[in-house]
């Protein structure tokens, strides 16, 4: 049963550059999360949508931070240009949908894509 | 507003048991729940509690919820070195059930 998939794992790239992150749900699920983990802010909501459509983007930091999901087994969050505060582990998360509350609605995380911006 | 809160770090001996706390201010939360993020690896649900519920016990593992002062505990029986990890807890809320807010996790480290 495969998990939450994202790519790449680890990136590190110069400032100023396009960074494109991939994730893949779990098949079946209808909401994706994109998080951010750094030392400083701890675990940060990004985005998420449910059935395709972004729901919250209020955790975008800036124009710069773009994600889509143009089908329900893919979405990208794409950094233009990247900036070293960028840093950080991204991860994708997915779940049942919306408006199921409970375990049944369990968030699984992917594995996460370490960006390191110099 | 949203805002839950963790103790930083945690050093327990193994064997031991490790209790981690954690705070949040939003009443009226659904469910609350406990994940667990080993090195390098992404984060992985240990356990839940739904809010109209005082304890769940779940083989080493007992969630405590004190709604009145918002106040979730996980307790870690006969701890491990493979518990060593980060702890976070995490609430849902409401019609957005499935929009998590995290606390800033919790090291726990266990020494032999």
């Amino acid at each position: 049963d495969a998990g939450v998939i994202q790519s790449p794992r680890h990136e590190v790239t110069e400032m100023g550059q396009e960074v494109t992150l991939r994730c893949k749900p779990i098949s079946g699920h209808n909401s994706l999360f994109w998080y951010r983990q750094t030392m400083m802010r701890g675990l940060e909501l990004l985005i998420y949508f449910n059935n395709n459509v972004p729901i919250d983007d209020s955790g975008m930091p800036e124009d710069r931070f773009s994600a889509k999901m143009p089908n329900a087994s893919f979405s990208t969050l794409k950094i233009q240009p990247s900036e070293p505060r960028d840093s950080a582990v991204y991860f994708c998360a997915s779940s049942l949908g919306q408006m199921v509350i409970g375990p049944g609605n369990t968030i699984y995380f992917g594995e996460g894509s370490w960006l390191t911006v110099v | 507003g949203e805002d839950v809160e963790q103790s930083l770090f945690l050093s327990v001996r193994e064997g031991d048991s490790s209790v981690i706390n954690c705070t949040y201010t939003d009443s009226s939360s659904t469910y609350l729940y406990w994940y667990k993020q080993e090195p390098g690896a992404g984060l992985q649900l240990l356990t839940y509690i739904f809010s109209n519920m005082d304890m769940k016990q779940d083989q080493r593992l007992t969630v405590l919820l004190n709604k009145k002062d918002k106040h979730l505990s996980l307790r870690i029986a006969d701890t491990q070195t493979g518990d060593s990890a980060i702890y976070f807890c995490a609430e849902s809320i409401g019609a957005a059930g499935n929009k998590l807010t995290f606390g800033g996790g919790t090291r726990v480290l266990v020494k032999p």
